[in-house]
């Protein structure tokens, strides 16, 4: 399967603090999105990286690809409550992307 | 917002009720997609449409019927739902999904939470 997981599960952590969270997969790929959901409402696309980038930086968001361990990881510097919010890889290997279980972020103020 | 919009937000229905699920897009897209997100399980595909003809059917249940009339509009028709269809329905859309080999951003809607009772 394509299907990306994300880990971990669930993240807590205290405002100002860096969030890391990371996504493996199972079979080549040519990008990597990470998206973000509110609880209860639709997804929201964060970042794109293509299989030949190996690290991408959007605002306080920083995302790693390494496709020889078939893994990416999603930074958040500096937390906000506002990050407050479930992440999700999502990997395909045609035009059809597959997203993980997600992994839940809580930042306490 | 996404400049997807779906109707309505939140639905209760009886397992021999027939109700329907409307998603828009304001983007121009030509691609438009529903998924099942049930709590603890990763987001389900369940419908994929390109320039209103299905390309996918991901073993969904007959009791769930999608319709497409345009490239801004797509539904998804329900009868006779079974308690274990209560999730919440999310529909998205895309430039296109042509092209096999790059994969697009996609653009979702806030989703219509459905409760079967």
């Amino acid at each position: 399967s394509q299907q990306g997981e994300e880990d971990p599960q669930a993240l807590s952590i205290q405002e100002g603090e860096n969030a890391t969270m990371n996504c493996s997969y199972k079979t080549s790929i040519n990008n990597l999105q990470w998206y973000r959901q509110n609880s209860g409402r639709g997804l929201v696309h964060l970042i794109l990286i293509r299989s030949n980038e190996r690290e991408k930086h959007s605002g306080r968001l920083r995302v790693t690809l390494d496709t020889s361990k078939k893994s990416s990881s999603l930074l958040i510097t500096a937390s906000r409550a506002a990050d407050t919010a479930s992440y999700f890889c999502a990997t395909a290997k045609s035009y059809i992307p597959t997203f993980g279980r997600g992994t839940s972020l809580i930042v306490h103020p | 917002e996404t400049g997807v919009t779906q109707t309505p937000r939140h639905l209760v229905m009886g397992m021999t009720n027939k109700k329907s699920l409307k998603c828009e897009q304001h983007l121009g897209h030509n691609a438009m997609y529903w998924y099942k997100q049930s709590a603890k399980k990763p987001l389900e595909l369940m419908f994929v449409y390109n320039f209103k003809e299905q390309t996918e059917n991901n073993s969904v249940p007959s009791r769930f019927s999608p319709e497409c009339p345009n490239s801004s509009h797509l539904f998804l028709h329900l009868h006779t739902l079974q308690p274990e269809d209560s999730a919440l329905y999310l529909c998205a859309s895309s430039p296109t999904s042509g092209g096999a080999e790059f994969q697009e951003t996609q653009y979702f809607g806030p989703g219509t939470r459905l409760l079967v009772l």
